[in-house]
C-alpha cells in the first residue's frame, strides 16, 4: 500500500467550476501536507501547504485536513485553464515528503 | 529571488558510464534533498542533508548512487555503472531552517541508452 493515495483522474471540469481533489495517506506520524502542481515537462511547484486541521485558504485554492480521516483535500474554486495540470498530494515524515501519484486536472474551455 | 538551479538539463549516457547531476539551491536554504521521478514510480526521496548534520541516504536504490554537499551548500548526486531503469527526472528541492515547505529545482533529465 502507498503512503500517499490520490483519486487517480483524469478529472475534467468546465472553466469556472469548482475542483475537487482528494488525498488519503496512511503514516499517522506525518503532520505537514503539501499540494503541488506540476505542469506537463516541468518540475512540481508548491501551491498550498497545510498543518492543522480544518481549512485554509489562498486565492482560488482551498486546503482541507482531517487528520482523524487521514485525508487531505483541495478545492480549485473558479478554475480557469491554466489550472490544467496534475496536482501531487504529499505528506511529510522526518523531513522527507511522501508524493501520491497525481490527479491529472484538465478545464474545459 | 533566485531559485534551486540544475544542471545539466538533459543527460544522455551510455549504460555502464557515470554521470554527475548538480544542485544550487535557494540562497540561505539549510536542507536539500533529491528526488527522483519516472513513469513507473512516481515521485521517490532519494536523500537529505540539512546544514553539516550527517545526510539522511535511506531513499538511495543501490550502493552506485551517492551524493555528497560541499560547504553546506551546492550538491552532487552520483551515480556510477549508469542503467536504463535509471532513466528518470532528477529533482532537486530546497527548504530554509525551521520551514518544512521544499521547492523544486527544474530538474535533470537523465536517459540512459
Amino acid at each position: 500500500q502507498k503512503e500517499v493515495e490520490q483519486n487517480s483522474g483524469p478529472l475534467s471540469v468546465p472553466e469556472g467550476a469548482i475542483a475537487s481533489l482528494n488525498c488519503t495517506y496512511s503514516d499517522r506520524g506525518s503532520q505537514s501536507f503539501f499540494w503541488y502542481r506540476q505542469y506537463s515537462g516541468k518540475s512540481p511547484e508548491l501551491i498550498m501547504s497545510i498543518y492543522s486541521n480544518g481549512d485554509k485558504e489562498d486565492g482560488r485554492f482551498t486546503a482541507q485536513l482531517n487528520k482523524a480521516s487521514q485525508y487531505v483535500s483541495l478545492l480549485i474554486r473558479d478554475s480557469q485553464p491554466s489550472d490544467s495540470a496534475t496536482y501531487l498530494c504529499a505528506a511529510m515524515g522526518d523531513y522527507k515528503l511522501s508524493f501520491g501519484a497525481g490527479t491529472t486536472v484538465t478545464v474545459r474551455a | 529571488g533566485a531559485g534551486v538551479s540544475q544542471s545539466p538539463s538533459n543527460k544522455v549516457t551510455e549504460k555502464g558510464k557515470d554521470v554527475e547531476l548538480r544542485c544550487d539551491p535557494i540562497s540561505g536554504h539549510t536542507a536539500l534533498y533529491w528526488y527522483r521521478q519516472s513513469l513507473g514510480q512516481g515521485l521517490e526521496f532519494l536523500i537529505y542533508f540539512q546544514g553539516n548534520s550527517a545526510p539522511d541516504k535511506s531513499g538511495l536504490p543501490s550502493d552506485r548512487f551517492s551524493a555528497e554537499r560541499t560547504g553546506g551548500s551546492v550538491s552532487t548526486l552520483t551515480i556510477q555503472r549508469t542503467q536504463q531503469e535509471d532513466s528518470a527526472v532528477y529533482l532537486c528541492a530546497s527548504s530554509s531552517l525551521g520551514k518544512y515547505e521544499q521547492y523544486f529545482g527544474p530538474g535533470t533529465r537523465l536517459t540512459v541508452t
